[in-house]
């Protein structure tokens, strides 16, 4: 069965510095696809990378990266040059080939960014 | 407008009483999705449509929970004697296809609250 977790549920950094956002993940799919979302307090969920599971390089959108270890079954976003507008919740998520219905969600992790 | 729409934003309703909530997808999209976020916590998948057929119904909470879609676009979200623990924001999200890469598009969510 798939399975998301994200291990920090809240994370202080001062801004301008880089942040990691922690992801594993479970899956005997060998094709899956691999999300991260933001939640600002206003409540939208905003698509902000993908990474596919044959990708052979880490997806960048931006300020953001995301470390991709197959192996490990981890898939940790990257936040460069952290700004007070990242202030938000952070999902990971995935979605298998073989049930492609639906995306399934880790807890979140809420980043706040320190002026 | 280009993005998934949904109505009423906010809902307040008394315990036992039936409710409606409505996602209009984004435009062409084939596959919608409904999740439930809980006060603080992580998405909940609810259901999922491909055109106007529900292949995956394995999140509905309880037969008070029922959706339909008609004409492959707009989809509407009932509770029947809605419960207090029903309480939560009812995200709507749509995408292209189901393929593993196919991001979702969410909605800005409906926020229930039952009295």
């Amino acid at each position: 069965a798939q399975k998301i977790t994200q291990t920090q549920p809240g994370m202080f950094v001062q801004e301008k510095e880089a942040v990691t956002l922690d992801c594993t993940y479970d899956t005997s799919d060998p094709s899956y696809g691999l999300f991260w979302y933001k939640q600002p307090s206003s409540g939208e969920m905003i698509f902000l990378i993908y990474q596919g599971s044959y990708d052979q390089q880490n997806a960048t959108e931006g300020r953001y990266s995301l470390n991709f270890q197959k192996a490990r079954k981890s898939a940790n976003l990257v936040i460069s040059a952290s700004q007070l507008g990242d202030s938000a919740m952070y999902f990971c998520a995935m979605r298998e080939y073989s049930s492609a219905s639906k995306i399934i969600f880790g807890s979140g992790t809420r980043l706040s960014i320190r002026p | 407008g280009a993005g998934v729409s949904q109505s009423p934003s906010n809902k307040v309703t008394e315990k036992g009483k039936d409710v409606e909530l409505r996602c209009d997808p984004i435009s062409g999209h084939t596959a919608l999705y409904w999740y439930r976020q809980s006060l603080g916590q992580g998405l909940e998948f609810l259901i999922y449509f491909q055109g106007n057929s529900a292949p995956d119904k394995s999140g509905l909470p309880s037969d008070r929970f029922s959706a339909e879609r008609t004409g492959g676009s707009v989809s509407t979200l009932t509770i029947q004697r809605t419960q207090q623990e029903d309480s939560a924001v009812y995200l709507c999200a749509s995408s292209l296809g189901t393929l593993a890469y196919n991001e979702q598009f969410f909605g800005p969510g409906t926020r229930l609250t039952v009295l």
